[in-house]
């Protein structure tokens, strides 16, 4: 079975830091991989996706992703974060099904606060 | 706007209650998920629908049903409710080919008392 570790339940960093936030995940053959964001009060909106190819992949919001397949990662990165990105971040891992479409399983997400 | 529908936004209900959420995909999109988030719990899969027929199922109470309709759209029903059901009750849709991404509604927020 496929599973998601996010291991920082919480980030705090100051506005135009650079960040990184960590996945590591679980599954037995080349994953799918996501980075959803999560506003307040809000659904989760796609960042970036890996299925194959370039190991770096780039995102909407100045947000890159790499993947590891050695180190089992696909850790979130931002170069200069703004006040705008205060929200929670959840990596996610899937598994093509039948018939198409695609369970995804989540990680139980990292809170960023962003200090002004 | 992600295209998906989710109805009721905030439902408030008494334990042993029923309630209906509703949820309306992409246009195109055959495949429905749910997923249930809660504070202990965080994003757990329910169930998912594919052209009207069950394709998986995750950690979907025995309470709790769901079904998609000829038109697409889906309905999660929850039964006998109790003070632990509630949530933010998320719909994902996504096409049956492509790189097999979801996009979500708003979510409904089901509070029971």
């Amino acid at each position: 079975a496929q599973s998601v570790t996010q291991p920082d339940i919480h980030i705090t960093v100051s506005e135009g830091a650079s960040l990184e936030l960590r996945c590591n995940y679980s599954y037995g053959a080349t994953p799918y991989l996501f980075w959803y964001v999560q506003s307040p009060g809000q659904g989760l909106q796609l960042l970036l996706k890996y299925f194959s190819g370039d190991t770096l992949v780039q995102g909407i919001k100045g947000f890159e992703a790499e993947f590891k397949r050695s180190q089992s990662s696909f850790n979130l990165r931002k170069p200069s974060v703004h006040w705008s990105d205060a929200a929670e971040y959840f990596c996610a891992v899937g598994a093509r099904g039948e018939g198409g479409g695609n369970k995804l399983t989540f990680g139980t997400g990292t809170q960023l606060k962003v200090e002004l | 706007d992600s295209g998906v529908t989710q109805t009721p936004k905030h439902l408030i209900t008494a334990t042993g209650q029923r309630v209906t959420l509703r949820c309306s995909p992409r246009s195109g999109d055959l495949s429905v998920y749910w997923y249930q988030q809660s504070l202990d719990q965080g994003l757990q899969f329910l169930i998912q629908y594919y052209n009207g027929e069950e394709r998986a199922k995750g950690n979907i109470l025995e309470r709790f049903s769901a079904q998609q309709f000829p038109d697409l759209h889906s309905e999660l029903n929850l039964s006998s409710l109790e003070l632990g059901d509630s949530a933010l009750y998320f719909c994902a849709s996504s096409s049956e080919v492509g790189t097999g991404e979801l996009f979500f509604g708003e979510g409904s927020r089901l509070t029971v008392l």
